[in-house]
């Protein structure tokens, strides 16, 4: 059973539309993390949120982390080619371990 | 910049072989993982150290073993690889510290088992 789950699995969109993907949990986690992982590579971090409600913003990309600690969100906007790729959620509690989501598949299409 | 390597990017073995992943990283990290990623299963959990010859289980380390001789190597085994231990496996090191520190990953190795 996952700890995280995410949504949608899949998505394609046109170049230039926005896009949101969402990891759920009914588990509180203390921090959560956002990685991208391109074909053939290792997920890569794009972002660490700690406090309920916060917002970080990096470029084109927002994310977004609930009150109560047990859901996120990433929006982008303006989709480019470029944002093609898996991105991962994963939440972190005190100790060395990380709860990864199943991942959504984000095609952009030129 | 951070880099951690594995020693493979494809491995063809044989069911029963004794197969070994080798990672090195040269950030001087603390932490180090083994993780297998599967469609739709996302990044489950095998082993990770946090000092060398120290060990802890994961979420899923039933087949595999591990080796920690040196800070810089984390060695994954599986001892006697069976066709559902086909798979992406990740190789990710960090700093010391909690899961909130940032794990920075190897490319992968990916493995198939005949």
């Amino acid at each position: 059973t996952q700890l995280l789950e995410q949504s949608p699995q899949f998505l394609s969109i046109q170049e230039g539309e926005n896009l949101t993907v969402y990891c759920n949990s009914s588990s509180v986690f203390s921090s959560l993390q956002w990685y991208r992982q391109e074909p053939g590579e290792g997920p890569v971090l794009l972002v660490t949120v700690v406090t309920g409600g916060e917002v970080k913003k990096l470029k084109r990309l927002t994310f977004q982390f609930g009150d109560a600690r047990k859901d996120s969100s990433l929006h982008i906007t303006a989709a480019q080619t470029g944002d093609t790729g898996l991105y991962l959620c994963a939440g972190a509690n005190n100790d060395y371990k990380l709860s990864f989501g199943a991942g959504t598949t984000v095609t952009v299409r030129a | 910049d951070v880099k951690v390597t594995q020693s493979s990017r494809y491995l063809v073995k044989r069911t029963g072989e004794k197969v070994f992943l080798e990672c090195v990283q040269d950030m001087d990290h603390e932490n180090m993982f083994w993780y297998r990623q599967d469609p739709g299963l996302g990044l489950r959990l095998i082993y990770f150290s946090y000092d060398v010859k120290m060990k802890e289980k994961g979420d899923i380390p039933e087949g595999y073993s591990v080796s920690r001789e040196k800070k810089e190597r984390f060695s994954l085994i599986l001892e006697s690889a069976s066709t559902n231990q086909t798979s992406m496996y990740l190789c990710a090191s960090s700093l010391e510290g909690t899961g909130h520190v940032e794990q920075f990953f190897g490319p992968g190795t990916r493995l198939t088992v005949l």
